[in-house]
């Protein structure tokens, strides 16, 4: 069975600074992986995907995740966070036919001054 | 573009009765999901259609829970008798799942707004 863990539930990071928020997946075939931002009182919006080829994926809003098998990680990474980036950050596993997401427990990012 | 189209969105029902959630798939769509966000549970799948069917409701909790799609531009999730440990953020996305030789092929998942359901 597929299964997503995020191992921070809260992150605290300074406006300005690098952040990375981790995830690891469980799944018996080629995994397709998803990165999801909700921000207070919204649904989802789809930040980036892969499914395969070139590890490293970017997608909107300056954000970028890395693909390792050997490690069954999917971390999502953006070098210089905004304020407006505070938000839940979900990572997700799909699998075709429909592509049905199965989410992680979601982190939630909170931005200082 | 509407988007996904979800209402209400927010609901006080007391335990005990009929709660009715609807959707309106992006139109074109022919794949919808039905999620339910928990602090518990954090998000989970309740049912997913496809061409008006549906395909996987492993997810749907119990008898209490049903879920109809009967045109490509309407869906309804209903809970009867609603509980109180039903209160949570109910999510309808939708997306265009298209085959090819019997391949599905991926296309991004839209999601409505929501539906916040507090059964008192």
């Amino acid at each position: 069975a597929q299964s997503v863990t995020q191992p921070d539930i809260h992150i605290t990071v300074s406006e300005g600074a690098s952040l990375e928020l981790r995830c690891n997946y469980s799944y018996g075939a080629t995994p397709y992986l998803f990165w999801y931002v909700q921000s207070p009182g919204q649904g989802l919006q789809l930040l980036l995907k892969y499914f395969s080829g070139d590890t490293l994926v970017q997608g909107i809003k300056g954000f970028e995740a890395e693909f390792k098998r050997s490690q069954s990680s999917f971390n999502l990474r953006k070098p210089s966070v905004h304020w407006s980036d505070a938000a839940e950050y979900f990572c997700a596993v799909g699998a075709p036919p429909g592509y049905a997401l199965n989410f992680g427990k979601g982190t939630s990012l909170l931005v200082t001054p | 573009d509407a988007g996904v189209i979800q209402s209400p969105r927010h609901e006080v029902t007391e335990m005990g009765q009929e709660v009715t959630l609807r959707c309106k798939p992006i139109s074109g769509h022919n794949s919808l999901f039905w999620y339910r966000q928990t602090m518990m549970r954090g998000l989970e799948l309740l049912i997913y259609f496809n061409n008006n069917v549906p395909i996987d409701d492993s997810g749907m909790p119990e008898d209490r829970f049903s879920a109809k799609m009967p045109n490509a531009s309407f869906s309804t999730l209903k809970i009867q008798p609603s509980e109180p440990r039903d209160s949570a953020v109910y999510f309808c996305a939708s997306s265009l799942e298209a085959r090819f030789s019997g391949v599905s092929s991926y296309n991004e998942q839209f999601f409505g707004p929501g539906t916040r359901l507090t059964v008192l």
